[in-house]
């Protein structure tokens, strides 16, 4: 149990594109729903929390109308990057737990974007 | 802001040795714990949670958390070259994981 889909795995655009990335959870339903960047060699870095039927918490630093967040279903959640920049070449993963927060987050197999 | 430090590596040890991981953690009422495996370009997985002091087996691993010293480590026993990867240590806020900068392991055949 506790899967966690995430779709697209890669993507290859052009600057000023903009990316929809998807995050499922396949067998539970999860209120809340988490967006993390990673650089490579860098840690994990929390871009925002996704709620589902209100508006996502963005981390300080975090542009919330370059990175938009919809959070329409318990199942689903969605991060568009807008208008891509080569700056914003990353790997994108999504999270999501199965109740309160001591609960184990799982997380998706991720989303590397490219932008030339 | 709850702060997660980790040794960031990396920690070499032969193949069939423990490998121990360690963590600290600055909020002192935290009451979860997560260890997660991320390897080379993957997502992380998760590995073990801990709740209780104490020591938590699974398998080659073992979990132990010491809330008074306020430090939660991993242990992997007979480690194996497919355990080499970095690890996270986590811990849970009121509303999300706080995640340390992990500790690459790295373990030679």
């Amino acid at each position: 149990g506790a899967v966690v889909s995430q779709h697209p795995s890669w993507v290859i655009c052009k600057s000023g594109t903009s990316v929809k990335i998807e995050c499922r959870s396949l067998d539970f339903q999860a209120t809340t729903m988490f967006w993390y960047r990673q650089f490579p060699k860098q840690s994990l870095m929390l871009m925002a929390t996704s709620n589902e039927g209100s508006k996502a918490t963005y981390e300080q630093g975090v542009e919330k109308d370059k990175f938009l967040i919809n959070h329409a279903s318990l199942t689903l959640s969605t991060l568009t990057v807008t208008s891509a920049h080569p700056e914003d070449s990353s790997f994108y993963i999504c999270s999501a737990g199965q109740g309160w927060s001591n609960q184990p987050q799982h997380f998706g197999d991720g989303t590397r974007l490219s932008i030339l | 802001q709850k702060e997660v430090e980790q040794n960031s590596g990396p920690l070499s040890v032969p193949e069939g040795a423990i490998a121990s991981l360690n963590c600290t953690y600055s909020d002192r009422g935290s009451q979860s714990f997560f260890w997660y495996r991320q390897y080379s370009g993957k997502s992380p997985e998760l590995i073990m949670f801990i709740y209780s002091n104490g020591d938590k087996e699974d398998g080659r691993f073992t979990a132990q958390l010491n809330k008074a010293s306020q430090y939660v480590s991993l242990l992997i026993r007979d480690s194996q070259p497919s355990d080499s990867a970095t690890y996270l240590c986590a811990v849970a806020g009121a509303n999300n994981l706080f995640f340390g900068t992990g500790t690459r392991l790295t373990v030679i055949p």
